[in-house]
């Protein structure tokens, strides 16, 4: 079974689209998380909820909208995509808020998206 | 503003010898620091972690010093075996939020 699980995998498409990444996590986890590893390789956090509430906005485009169904499930949209929103999208989740210590985060295998 | 920076992007080790991966923080603000390990085409793994009140954390052959004055951590992996072969993340963290920033990663080749 797997923990953090992203659907689809590799997404490629045109400039200007509107696409949606998937993210389930069975690990019963209460806060979820996406992080965005550009082509230089940083892996910088754009959004994190818990209990289906916005915790961390990072300075984020508008158009990337992240949506949480309920606790197992964040999901991201991304509206009228460019060029430089080519990267690979980590989903994670974990415990808690962390603020009690070193929180692990589990991680999803990624989504490579690709802008033509 | 890189406030987590790994200055070498690659490493290469012979199979059971020591294998030191570097890392530098700017932010003494942070309470935590954590490794992780990334396959290719996997998400990162929680490896290990370290307080800010600690020098050193030991799991099995994973160890992590930190050194607060020079701001600066290390991981050493003793001994270094083939499945070490990954791109380590260092990362750290406050306890005041849940937001974990990560260095660029340094890729680590085992060699036989």
């Amino acid at each position: 079974d797997t923990a953090v699980s992203q659907t689809p995998k590799y997404l490629v498409t045109q400039m200007g689209n509107d696409k949606s990444i998937k993210c389930e996590q069975n690990l019963g986890h209460d806060t979820m998380y996406w992080y965005k590893q550009d082509s230089k390789k940083f892996l910088k956090i754009m959004f994190s909820y818990n209990n289906k509430e916005l915790i961390i906005n990072e300075t984020v485009p508008n158009r990337f909208s992240p949506k949480s169904p309920d606790k197992a499930h964040l999901n991201l949209h991304i509206n009228s995509l460019e060029l430089g929103d080519s990267a690979v999208y980590f989903c994670a989740s974990s415990q808690g808020l962390g603020l009690a210590g070193a929180d692990t985060q589990y991680f999803g295998p990624g989504t490579r998206l690709t802008v033509l | 503003d890189q406030q987590v920076k790994q200055n070498s992007p690659s490493l290469s080790v012979q199979e059971g010898r020591i294998s030191i991966l570097n890392c530098d923080y700017t932010n003494s603000m942070f309470d935590y620091f954590l490794w992780y390990k990334k396959y290719p085409a996997e998400g990162p793994t929680f490896l290990i972690s370290i307080s800010s009140i600690k020098d050193k954390n030991e799991d099995g052959r994973f160890t992590v010093f930190l050194n607060k004055s020079a701001k600066h951590l290390s991981l050493h992996i003793v001994p270094s075996q083939p499945g070490d072969s990954a791109v380590y993340f260092c990362a750290a963290r406050m306890n005041r939020d849940d937001k974990i920033i990560f260095g660029k990663g340094t890729r680590l080749h085992i060699l036989p």
